[in-house]
Order: structure tokens, then C-alpha cells, then sequence
């Protein structure tokens, strides 16, 4: 079954504009990673942050967890025509074994020039 | 140069085949998964693999086979029994729990699109 739910399923924005996609889950979790995919390719992984932690950055990209509320946001700033893309987020649940990550359905998000 | 490799790029399945996608790593990973995706859809866990000789079912693994006979290499089989197999197959691996790179990271390879003439 799939864990994570992404809002919204896609996002059209002007280049400039920052980009905000948020993931919910549902039962506890280990960590909870973010990965983007290009049309017709394979995922790449951008960032990680563990269930103890809130917030964590990394160049123009900042995530932050709030286990309470069992979600997470991805906010790309400065969005360029490049991050043209989809972007899933994935959750280890709590007490897994390692690796067995549980995928949302993404976020496609267009960045027009 | 280290990576995935899946091959091939595209695959065509005749009515009743059996047919086998490679995935080959040199990255000394532990771990390997195979996913299934739909258009506009995430991804699905078919089968994971924590150490050679070793593998177990994911979410959706009827109608689909494996092996795990060297870590470098993860082939999945998809059988006849597999009635709706049209879709893009995505291998990973990842490095163990514990380990002294980053936990849990899956890389991925650049997918396999299989279609059913």
C-alpha cells in the first residue's frame, strides 16, 4: 500500500517562484527521504531527514518533518525551467528492515521559462 | 564509474513469454529492490534483496520471479502469469543500515519499459 500522499499532483509555476510539495503519511516512520524523476528516467535521490530531526537544508532545497502531524514539506526556491520534474517522497517505516522504502504518488512540477 | 545498469531500454512481451530485465551494480551494495511504475503513479516494491542468495516478496510480487546468485546482479523475470505486465520496471540499491555512507539511500538505475504486443 502506499504510504505517502503528495499535494498537490502537480504544480505549474513561473521560474523565480519557489515550489512547495507536501507528503503525509501514516504510521511511524525512520526517515523519510525526497527523490525526483525526469520524464522517462530513473529517481534521483535529494535528501533524507530522520524522524528525530525538523528541519534540513541542502543548496536550494529545505524539508521539514513534523511527525505529529505525520507530513512533510519539500520547498525548492529560486525554481529554475530544470527542475522540471516529478518529485515522490519515500518513508521507512519505524522497526523496518533496512531500505524497505514505501513511495508516494508524486508531484509533477512544471517550471515554464 | 560507478552505477546501475538496466537492460534493455525497452522490452516487447509476446502473449504467453516469459521474459528476464537485468540490473547489474558495481556500487558493493548490499541491498537491491525492483519497483514497478504506472503512468502517474508511484512507485511499487515487487521484489527486495538484502544479501545474495537471499530475496523477498515486496507489495506486488505475484507473477514475477528473481534471483540473487552475486550482489552485483539482481535479474527480474516476468512470467506469463503476470497478466498486466506493461509498465516502467526501476532496479535500486542501497547500502546496509549501519553503514558508514548514507542509510537508506536508494540509487537507482535509468529503467526498463516493458510493452505487450
Amino acid at each position: 500500500s502506499q504510504q505517502g500522499e503528495e499535494d498537490p499532483q502537480a504544480l505549474s509555476i513561473q521560474e523565480g517562484e519557489n515550489a512547495t510539495m507536501n507528503c503525509s503519511y501514516k504510521t511511524s516512520i525512520n526517515n523519510l527521504q525526497w527523490y525526483r524523476q525526469n520524464s522517462g528516467r530513473g529517481l534521483v535521490h535529494l535528501i533524507l531527514i530522520r524522524s528525530n530531526e525538523r528541519e534540513k537544508h541542502s543548496g536550494r532545497l529545505r524539508v521539514t518533518l513534523d511527525t505529529s502531524k505525520k507530513s512533510s514539506s519539500l520547498l525548492i526556491t529560486a525554481s529554475r525551467a530544470a527542475d522540471t520534474a516529478s518529485y515522490f517522497c519515500a518513508t521507512l517505516a519505524g522497526g523496518t528492515s533496512y531500505g524497505k522504502l514505501t513511495f508516494g504518488q508524486g508531484t509533477i512540477l512544471t517550471v515554464h521559462p | 564509474d560507478g552505477g546501475i545498469t538496466q537492460s534493455p531500454k525497452y522490452l516487447f512481451r509476446k502473449e504467453g513469454q516469459n521474459v528476464t530485465l537485468s540490473c547489474e551494480q558495481n556500487l558493493n551494495h548490499d541491498a537491491m529492490y525492483w519497483y514497478r511504475q504506472d503512468p502517474g503513479q508511484g512507485l511499487r516494491l515487487i521484489y527486495y534483496s538484502q544479501i545474495v542468495n537471499d530475496f523477498q516478496k515486496g507489495d506486488i510480487a505475484e507473477g514475477y520471479s528473481v534471483s540473487r546468485e552475486k550482489k552485483e546482479s539482481f535479474p527480474l523475470t516476468v512470467t506469463s502469469a503476470q497478466k498486466n505486465p506493461t509498465a516502467f520496471y526501476l532496479c535500486a540499491s542501497s547500502t546496509p543500515f549501519g553503514g558508514r555512507a548514507l542509510q537508506d539511500t536508494q540509487y537507482f538505475g535509468p529503467g526498463t519499459r516493458l510493452l505487450v504486443l
